[in-house]
Parts: structure tokens; C-alpha cells; sequence
């Protein structure tokens, strides 16, 4: 029932480009993002509805798949603000109330 | 505007001991209420949610319980804590979107 992220890790220098991954077995009512920087709570980046939708604000967006079991994270000429641990969030359709969290990527970005 | 008061920032209690965390949410009626665990280095593990006024959801069957007293009141709760409790607990809120976190709780049982 956990959605599964991939990759587990990302290492880039400032200005890079990253994509991170979030997959469901089962059709999903929507997906959340989140990054946690170490020590914090998680903050919200972004939540996605409808099938085939896309959104971001700043260098930083996301998509979900026509099929609604898959998403992605863009993060565009990224900053050292960008580190930090990423995780997707998902309800199922029969449940909207209960977000379940991926497994986390953890993006580090170095000068 | 809404917000998440999540306390004590840091414990330590020994095993055997009782625990019991709060959170209180201001700004918002009704809220969807969660306390989720996160072991060192590891993902959010959902550990109960709540709609309303005494309803609660256990998501993993544990040592741990949990009760909403008041609308915008969520109380974390152990008669006897084990190692395996220790981790950073966090609270949030939603109401049918995104959710927002309390500090959290950094609890180590030793």
C-alpha cells in the first residue's frame, strides 16, 4: 500500500536538474509532495488531482499520470535550498482522509 | 490564519513509563487531525487519524492510542512505552487538502 520512490538518493551541484518518482499499484485519488529538511517537520509543496495534470510553482513542479499511479517531482537548476528528504503522499480513492507517505528520496545539493 | 501547537519539543522517559503528546490546532473548525512516527532516518509512518470528535482510526495495532477530546484537540497516548516507541512524532492537520505539521516530538526511551 506504501508508494514506492525511486531513486533512493540524489546527489547534484547547484544548477542540476533532478527527477524523483512515486508509484502506486492501484489507482490513486491524489498525490501530495513534501520535503523535510533534517531535524524539521515536512512541508508542503504541492498536490495533485486529476489524471494527466501538471502543476509548479518556480523551478519546482510536478506531474500525475493519465492512469493516476504514477508521479513525478521536477526540480529545475536547483539550489542548496533545495536539500532535503522528499516524499510523495497518496490516498486511495476509497479513503481520502488517510495519506499514506512513499519512502523518501533524499536530494543533496552541493556548490 | 491556522496553527499547530505541538508539545513538548523534546522527551526522554524511561521504559515502562506513560507517555502522553498534545496537539492543538487554532484558526480552523473541524480539522483532520494525524499523528505520524518517523523512526531516525526513515519515512512517515502513519500511526492514527482523526475526522471529528472522538473518532478515531488505528492504522498499526501497538502500545500506542490516541483521542480527540476536543474538535481541535489530538492526544497521543501510552501506559507503558517500549524502546521501539522512540522517534520523532508529529502531528498535522488537513481539511481535504494539504497537510500541515506541528515541531514535532522527539521522544527517546531509554
Amino acid at each position: 500500500q506504501q508508494p514506492v520512490q525511486s531513486p533512493q538518493a540524489v546527489i547534484l551541484r547547484e544548477g542540476e536538474d533532478a527527477v524523483i518518482n512515486c508509484s502506486s499499484s492501484k489507482a490513486l485519488y491524489s498525490v501530495h509532495w513534501y520535503r523535510q529538511k533534517h531535524g524539521e517537520a515536512p512541508v508542503f509543496l504541492m498536490i495533485l488531482l486529476k489524471g494527466g495534470e501538471q502543476k509548479g510553482h518556480d523551478k519546482i513542479s510536478a506531474s500525475f499520470n493519465e492512469k493516476k499511479q504514477q508521479s513525478s517531482l521536477y526540480l529545475t537548476a536547483s539550489q542548496l535550498s533545495y536539500s532535503g528528504t522528499y516524499f510523495c503522499g497518496t490516498d486511495p480513492p476509497y479513503n481520502t482522509d488517510k495519506l499514506i507517505f512513499g519512502t523518501g528520496t533524499r536530494l543533496q545539493v552541493f556548490p | 490564519s491556522q496553527t499547530i501547537h505541538q508539545w513538548p519539543a523534546t522527551l526522554v522517559q524511561p521504559v515502562g513509563s506513560p507517555l502522553s503528546l498534545e496537539c492543538t490546532v487554532e484558526g480552523t473548525s473541524n480539522p483532520n487531525l494525524y499523528w505520524y512516527r518517523q523512526a531516525a532516518g526513515r519515512g512517515l509512518q502513519l500511526l492514527f487519524y482523526s475526522v471529528g470528535i472522538g473518532q478515531i482510526s488505528s492504522e498499526v495495532p501497538q502500545n500506542l492510542s490516541a483521542s480527540r477530546p476536543q474538535d481541535r484537540q489530538f492526544i497521543l497516548s501510552s501506559k507503558k512505552l517500549l524502546l521501539s516507541d522512540s522517534g520523532f512524532y508529529l502531528c498535522a492537520w488537513s481539511l481535504s487538502g494539504a497537510l500541515h505539521f506541528g515541531n514535532g516530538t522527539r521522544l527517546t526511551v531509554t
